[in-house]
C-alpha cells in the first residue's frame, strides 16, 4: 500500500544539537511534500513545502528539508535546535495522480532539553 | 481571528447518539478537508470539498458519516449512531489551491462513552 513512513517515533535532543527527522514515501510519479509541526496544545502548522525546483527547501524557524527523488525521501533538518522546538512533526505527501488529499506519516515527537 | 474555526472543541457523547461538528474555513479558501486523528497516528483523510461539491471520500468514511458544505462556506460533519471507535480528534483544514498548503483548525475532540 502507498504510505508515508517516519522512522523516528521519539527523538530526544539537548539544545544546540543538530536535528534530522526521516521521511520516506512510497508514491511514484510527481509528488508534493510537506512538513507540519504541532506544538503542545496548538493546531497543526505548515513548516515548509516542496512542489518543484530546488530540492533543498527552507521553511520557517530555521528548518529546511531536502527532497531526494531517488531515495523517495524528504528529511527535515535544523542545525541547532531550541527548547521551543519541542513538538510533534508530521511529514505529508500529496500525489496528484492518487487524489487531492495529503497523506500523513505517524509523526515524530521531538523533545528538546535545555 | 482569520484562521479555520471548529466547533465544539470537545464533545462527549454516549454510544449510539448522533453528533455534528462544524467547520468555518478561511473565507477565501475554496477547498475544505476533514481529517481524523487518533493517538499515536497522523491525521487520516476523510473527505474533501471544492466549493459545495464533495469530490473525494475516504473508505474510512462509513455510511454512518456524512459531510456537507452548503453554499461552499462552512461545513458540517455528522456521525450517526456513534461507536467507541469513533473517539478521535476531528480536524478541518482549508486551502486556496493545491500549492498553498492546508491551514488546519484546532479540531473537535470526540469522546464516545
Amino acid at each position: 500500500a502507498q504510505s508515508v513512513s517516519q522512522h523516528n517515533h521519539h527523538v530526544i535532543l539537548s539544545e544546540a544539537a543538530s536535528l534530522e527527522l526521516g521521511c520516506n514515501y512510497s508514491y511514484g510519479g510527481t509528488v508534493n511534500l510537506f512538513w507540519y509541526v504541532q506544538y503542545p496544545g496548538q493546531h497543526l502548522q505548515l513548516l515548509l513545502k516542496y512542489f518543484s525546483g530546488d530540492p533543498l527547501v527552507k521553511g520557517i524557524k530555521g528548518f529546511e528539508a531536502e527532497f531526494i527523488k531517488s531515495k523517495f525521501s524528504f528529511n527535515l533538518r535544523k542545525p541547532s535546535v531550541q527548547w521551543s522546538d519541542t513538538a510533534e512533526y508530521f511529514c505529508a505527501v500529496n500525489a496528484p495522480q492518487a487524489g487531492t488529499a495529503l497523506i500523513f506519516g505517524k509523526g515524530t515527537t521531538l523533545s528538546v532539553s535545555s | 481571528d482569520t484562521g479555520v474555526s471548529q466547533d465544539p472543541r470537545h464533545k462527549i457523547t454516549k454510544r449510539g447518539q448522533n453528533v455534528t461538528f462544524r467547520c468555518d474555513p478561511i473565507s477565501e479558501h475554496n477547498r475544505l478537508y476533514w481529517y481524523r486523528q487518533t493517538l499515536g497516528q497522523g491525521p487520516e483523510f476523510l473527505t474533501y470539498f471544492q466549493n459545495e461539491a464533495q469530490l473525494e471520500k475516504s473508505r474510512l468514511l462509513s455510511d454512518r458519516f456524512s459531510a456537507e458544505r452548503p453554499k461552499g462556506s462552512f461545513s458540517t460533519l455528522e456521525i450517526q449512531r456513534t461507536e467507541q471507535g469513533d473517539s478521535a480528534m476531528y480536524l478541518c483544514a482549508s486551502s486556496q489551491d493545491r500549492t498553498y498548503g492546508y491551514t488546519f483548525g484546532s479540531g473537535t475532540r470526540l469522546t464516545v462513552v
